[in-house]
């Protein structure tokens, strides 16, 4: 079946505009993970939803930053503002969300420049 | 103290021999453990899951558990240059939290 799919691949933008990076995750997954990676850096966590409950936004490193789930599928990070320290990868990852081995798997990532 | 702590890198090796990458974690109660491989430019990818003490082998790879050391380690045998990218560790407790990751680079 269809991975998980992100778009954009690639996205420049200007300081100060709004991006929005979107997810969709493997069908029937009910958790859904976006992450940040910097250039040679490990992975930042930054926001997790799981079915219905609460969204764990404890990762996100400001208010310009928010995301939403759809339907309990796809989803929308969206950063406001955009400054230069925003430029990363983010990754979108999904997994069924029980079991002890429940494995995450990741999108192939937007690349975000702001200019 | 980070959740999750690996060894630093990058490590090379020669070609044919075992690359050996370590992590530790701080939750006592974290249930499962999982290796991610990660290519330059590239998204992780799976490489295996442990959840229970001792050894798990999957082809060149085993994954090493030791709970009360809070400790899980990943060796590669008969290192290939195919083999060279950086290894993240994973610890599941509320949510699956990563270690920094650990270069690996295979000398032909």
């Amino acid at each position: 079946g269809a991975g998980v799919s992100q778009s954009p691949s690639n996205k420049v933008t200007e300081k100060g505009k709004d991006v929005e990076l979107r997810c969709d995750p493997i069908s029937g997954h009910t958790a859904l993970y976006w992450y940040r990676q910097s250039l040679g850096q490990g992975l930042e966590f930054l926001i997790y939803f799981q079915g219905n409950s609460a969204p764990d936004k404890s990762g996100l490193p400001s208010d310009r930053f928010s995301a939403e789930r759809t339907g309990g599928s796809v989803s929308t990070l969206t950063i406001q503002r955009t400054q230069q320290e925003d430029s990363a990868v983010y990754l979108c990852a999904s997994s069924w969300g029980q079991g002890r081995t429940d494995t995450q798997y990741f999108g192939p990532g937007t690349r975000l420049t702001v200019l | 103290q980070k959740e999750v702590e690996q060894n630093s890198g990058p490590l090379s090796v020669p070609e044919g021999a075992i690359a050996s990458l370590n992590c530790t974690y701080s939750d006592r109660g974290s249930q499962s453990f999982f290796w991610y491989r990660q290519y330059s430019g590239k998204s992780p990818e799976l490489i295996m899951f442990i959840y229970s003490n001792g050894d798990k082998e999957d082809g060149r790879f085993t994954a090493q558990l030791n709970k009360a050391s809070q400790y899980v380690s990943l060796l590669i045998r008969d290192s290939q240059p195919s083999d060279s990218a950086t290894y993240l560790c994973a610890v599941t407790g509320y949510k699956l939290s990563f270690g920094a990751g650990t270069t690996v680079t295979v000398r032909a």
